[in-house]
């Protein structure tokens, strides 16, 4: 079944470590979201990538990295930069043939203490 | 630019009750709309999708949306409410190239009451 991966499910860390969160889709889609989500708060975008070897920041990039190297792989690092890193994650993927609709993974929670 | 506002951040209906969840954007070209459904520590899970065809749109799990290009709204409905339904539902606006990321609205919570 085609879909979208995010591992794990549940991550901790102490602060002031990097953590990456991974997002895998076999989808075939060009294009790839990270966004957060706080208790009670919308979806926030972090990055996004509409290509491999590009993408943009979203309206909360800060203490963020992301890498495109390939189309099926889109992986997000929370560097000890973020302020408030404890969130949940969620990544996406959508193509412009599919009218942008956005499929999205199960989520990463992470906590950062 | 576009953009979605949800009226009611957070609704709720009893049981077999009609399902009225509003949605109204901003849109300097036709638009793609979607409403998506989110599960506790769950993804997003599309219910519908308005993509210039017929104005109302029938979704699973028995929601349908109306498209009103007049009112420029979006609203989600359902005849009758099931305890199911009970979770958080954002819209979403295309938009306005393909380069351009999808608008979310801030969601609605929806409670069910038995």
């Amino acid at each position: 079944d085609g879909g979208i991966t995010q591992s794990p499910k549940y991550l901790f860390r102490k602060e002031g470590q990097n953590v990456t969160l991974s997002c895998e889709q076999n989808l075939n889609h060009d294009a790839m979201y990270w966004y957060r989500q706080d208790p009670g708060q919308g979806l926030r975008l972090i990055y996004y990538s509409q290509i491999v070897n590009d993408f943009q920041k979203g309206d909360i990039a800060e203490g963020y990295s992301v890498s495109r190297e390939k189309k099926e792989s889109f992986p997000l690092t929370v560097t000890s930069a973020q302020k408030n890193p404890t969130a949940f994650y969620l990544c996406a993927s959508s193509t412009p043939e599919g009218l942008y609709e956005q499929y999205f993974g199960p989520g990463t929670r992470l906590t950062v203490t | 630019a576009q953009s979605v506002t949800q009226l009611g951040s957070h609704v709720s209906v009893s049981e077999g009750a009609l399902v009225l969840l509003r949605c109204n954007y901003s849109s300097s070209v036709p638009p793609y709309l979607f409403w998506y459904v989110q599960y506790p520590n769950q993804g997003l899970q599309l219910l519908l999708k308005y993509t210039s065809a017929a104005t109302l749109v029938k979704g699973i799990n028995g929601f349908e949306a109306e498209f009103k290009k007049s009112e420029t709204s979006f609203h989600l409905t359902k005849p009758s409410a099931h305890m199911s339904d009970a979770a958080e539902y954002f819209c979403a606006v295309s938009g306005e190239t393909s380069y351009d990321k999808v608008i979310f609205g801030p969601g609605t919570s929806l409670s069910v009451i038995p």
